[in-house]
C-alpha cells in the first residue's frame, strides 16, 4: 500500500533556532499537507500545497510540494517553546478524501 | 457544533464484546472521516462518507469493522467482537465541501479504546 516515510523521527532543538523536516513517498499525490498535533488533541492542518513546486508560507513555516509530487518538506523558522508537538505529512489520493499520513516528527524546543 | 465531538471519550471493553464509537461532525459538514491512530503513529485511514454515502471503505482491517452515517450527520463506528489488538485512538474529522476537492478536513478529539 502507499506509505509515507517521515523524517527525522525526533528533533530537541534550542529556542531560537531553524527546523527541517521532511516526507518521501513512493506514490505519487496531488495534495501534500502539513498537521501539527498536541497532546490530547487532533491533528491540526498548517499547511496545504496543491501545485507541483509549489512553496507556501504560513508565518514562521514554509513548506514546498517537490517537483517529483513524491515529497514535501517543511521548515519552520526561530522556533519557540509553543512549536512542540508531533508534526505530520499527510498527502491525499487523487480524486478520493483519503489521505495517508507519515509517522510524525516528535518536535521538543529548548527555552 | 462548534468543532468536531466524539462519544465516548474513553472506552474500556472486554475481548469480544462489540462497541460502538460516535462522531457528530460540525454542523453543514458535507464529508465526515474516520482514522484510526495508534501510539507514536499517524492517523490511518477507515472510511470516509460524502453526505449519508460511503465512498471508500478500503482502511477498514476486517468485516467486524463497519460505518454508517444513515442521514449524512452523525456517524457510527462498529467494532464487533472486538480484540486486542484493535486498541487505538479512533479519531473522527470532517470537512465542509466534498472530500475529493481538496477541502481542509478537521479532527476531532478522538476515542480511545482499550480492548482487555
Amino acid at each position: 500500500g502507499q506509505q509515507l516515510n517521515q523524517s527525522p523521527q525526533s528533533m530537541f532543538i534550542q529556542e531560537g533556532e531553524d527546523v527541517s523536516m521532511n516526507c518521501t513517498s513512493s506514490s505519487i499525490f496531488n495534495t501534500w499537507l502539513w498537521y501539527k498535533q498536541e497532546p490530547g488533541e487532533g491533528p491540526v492542518l498548517l499547511i496545504a500545497l496543491y501545485k507541483a513546486g509549489e512553496l507556501t508560507s504560513n508565518g514562521r513555516l514554509t513548506a514546498q510540494f517537490g517537483i517529483t509530487r513524491k515529497d514535501s518538506f517543511l521548515n519552520i523558522s526561530a522556533s519557540i517553546p509553543s512549536d512542540v508537538g508531533i508534526y505530520f505529512c499527510a498527502g491525499q489520493v487523487a480524486n478520493t478524501g483519503k489521505l495517508i499520513f507519515g509517522q510524525g516528527t516528535t518536535l521538543q524546543v529548548k527555552p | 457544533g462548534a468543532g468536531v465531538s466524539q462519544s465516548p471519550r474513553y472506552k474500556v471493553t472486554k475481548r469480544g464484546q462489540d462497541v460502538a464509537l460516535r462522531c457528530d461532525p460540525i454542523s453543514g459538514h458535507v464529508s465526515l472521516y474516520w482514522y484510526r491512530q495508534a501510539l507514536g503513529q499517524g492517523p490511518e485511514f477507515l472510511t470516509y462518507f460524502n453526505y449519508e454515502a460511503q465512498q471508500d471503505k478500503s482502511g477498514l482491517p476486517n468485516d467486524r469493522f463497519s460505518a454508517e452515517r444513515p442521514e449524512g450527520s452523525i456517524s457510527t463506528l462498529t467494532i464487533q467482537r472486538t480484540e486486542q489488538r484493535d486498541s487505538a485512538m479512533y479519531r473522527c474529522a470532517s470537512s465542509l465541501g466534498a472530500a475529493e476537492g481538496g477541502n481542509t478536513i478537521y479532527f476531532g478529539e478522538g476515542s480511545w479504546l482499550t480492548v482487555v
